[in-house]
């Protein structure tokens, strides 16, 4: 079965510039959340979307935003750019978030940013 | 806020030897803790869980300690080969999930 696809994979961008990131989560996967990752940080959390809704969110400014479509597919964006925006971004699916048992993530390859 | 820690950002074995990848977390609502693998250019890939209410989870060479006093556990790689070499990240499941910040392993055949 296909696994989380994001687009794009690799994207240039200069300040005060606004981007979209998109995934396609696994299918039958409910839920979408997304990380961001530099070097040195490890994976920061972004935020998490369930059908439609977000449902929880890290300490991100409001230039940080996302969606989820009824597909399940979701969008991040980031408005006004910044140098330190500059990161791989990941996006992982999961059946629901439940509390049935560990709910594994299943990650995308990521689209890194590079802010000019 | 750093509710997960990885203070080690790399180790280095030897192969056959064991590796021992540590971990750290603040949060007693955690319910299950993870290791994700992760090669360059591809996303983490899920290694091994464990549940809160166990100290041991095991799976072929890979196994994970839980010490619930210590909000402290361990994954352990025996014997560690070079396709090992990976950044290892640990994760703490709540309400949403939360990694550290990665240490990179490096197997020397």
């Amino acid at each position: 079965k296909a696994g989380v696809t994001q687009t794009p994979r690799y994207l240039i961008k200069t300040r005060g510039q606004q981007v979209t990131l998109s995934c396609s989560p696994i299918s039958g996967h409910r839920s979408v959340s997304w990380y961001q990752q530099t070097p040195g940080q490890g994976l920061q959390f972004l935020f998490e979307y369930f059908s439609e809704t977000q449902r929880n969110k890290g300490n991100f400014p409001g230039r940080f935003s996302g969606r989820q479509f009824s597909n399940s597919r979701s969008e991040m964006n980031v408005s006004t750019l910044e140098l330190g925006d500059s990161a791989l971004y990941l996006c992982a699916s999961s059946r629901s978030g439940d509390s049935s048992g560990a709910n594994v993530l299943t990650f995308g390859a990521g689209s890194r940013l590079t802010v000019l | 806020d750093q509710q997960v820690k990885q203070n080690s950002p790399s180790l280095s074995v030897q192969e056959g030897r064991i590796s021992i990848l540590n971990c750290d977390y603040t949060n007693s609502m955690f319910d299950y803790f993870l290791w994700y693998k992760k090669y360059p250019a591809e996303g983490p890939t899920f290694l091994i869980s464990i549940s809160s209410i166990k100290d041991k989870n095991e799976d072929g060479r890979f196994t994970v300690f839980l010490n619930k006093s210590a909000k402290h556990l361990s994954l352990h790689i025996v014997p560690s080969q070079p396709g090992d070499s990976a950044v290892y990240f640990c994760a703490a499941s709540g309400d949403d999930m939360r990694f550290g910040a990665g240490t990179r392993l490096t197997v020397k055949p």
